[in-house]
């Protein structure tokens, strides 16, 4: 299926760092999702944005989506080690489809 | 609440047998499912949606005949990989969509399947 444009691939950052990342699509979505993917498990959700422009926070995540509806970055504040893992955004065209970021890779060195 | 039970985790298996994988909602009603594909530092390769009571819709590429889906409950979808071969060894992600409201995907923690 469609795959969104998720910025930048990999990340390696030193622990206390603030990230960012983001992702871009050229097709309109009603709903952003944030995902975080540890080694051999499943993806977990890490925050849901239904509104244009909504900007909400979990602990040091912070996520927004974009007022054009077609954008949405996520901010991590003062990463730690636990950090470490892979994160998707996605985006939800309709009640049933979901499209895929293609990933960004963090790590953060202790 | 919203959680996605995936079982096993891990199974390997002969060349041409057959692997069931099941997809369990467990605190929620999930009429639609899916399955996904995911490939060593890749993302997440939609395989296709599964629908309570009625047939599985199937992504280009994906061969029905090879990877069944039921979704015999409203809890409850299972993949089975038939007449598996080494090339299906790859890690397989079901996520359950709860009926009723704009709720976000729930992923289950994947299986393992080597196939020798």
């Amino acid at each position: 299926g469609q795959q969104l444009n998720q910025s930048p691939q990999s990340m390696f950052i030193q622990e206390g760092e603030d990230v960012s990342m983001n992702c871009t699509s050229s097709s309109i979505f009603n709903t952003w999702l944030w995902y975080k993917q540890d080694p051999g498990e499943g993806p977990v959700l890490l925050i849901a944005l239904y509104k244009a422009g909504e900007l909400t926070s979990n602990g040091r995540l912070t996520a927004q989506f974009g007022i054009t509806r077609k954008d949405s970055f996520l901010n991590i504040s003062a990463s730690i080690p636990s950090d470490v893992g892979i994160y998707f955004c996605a985006g939800r065209y309709n009640f049933n489809k979901f499209y895929f970021g293609s990933g960004t890779k963090l790590n953060v060195k202790p | 609440g919203a959680v996605v039970s995936q079982h096993p985790s891990r199974v390997i298996c002969k060349s041409g047998t057959s692997v069931k994988i099941e997809c369990r909602s467990l605190d929620f009603q999930a009429t639609t499912m899916f399955w996904y594909r995911q490939f060593p530092k890749q993302s997440l390769m939609l395989m296709a949606t599964s629908n309570e009571g009625s047939k599985a819709t199937y992504e280009q590429g994906v061969e029905k005949d090879k990877f069944l889906i039921n979704h015999a409950s409203l809890t409850l979808s299972t993949l089975t990989v038939t007449s598996a071969h080494p090339e299906d060894s790859s890690f397989y992600i079901c996520s359950a969509l709860r009926d009723g409201d704009n709720s976000p995907l729930h992923f289950g923690n994947g299986t393992r399947l080597t196939v020798t």
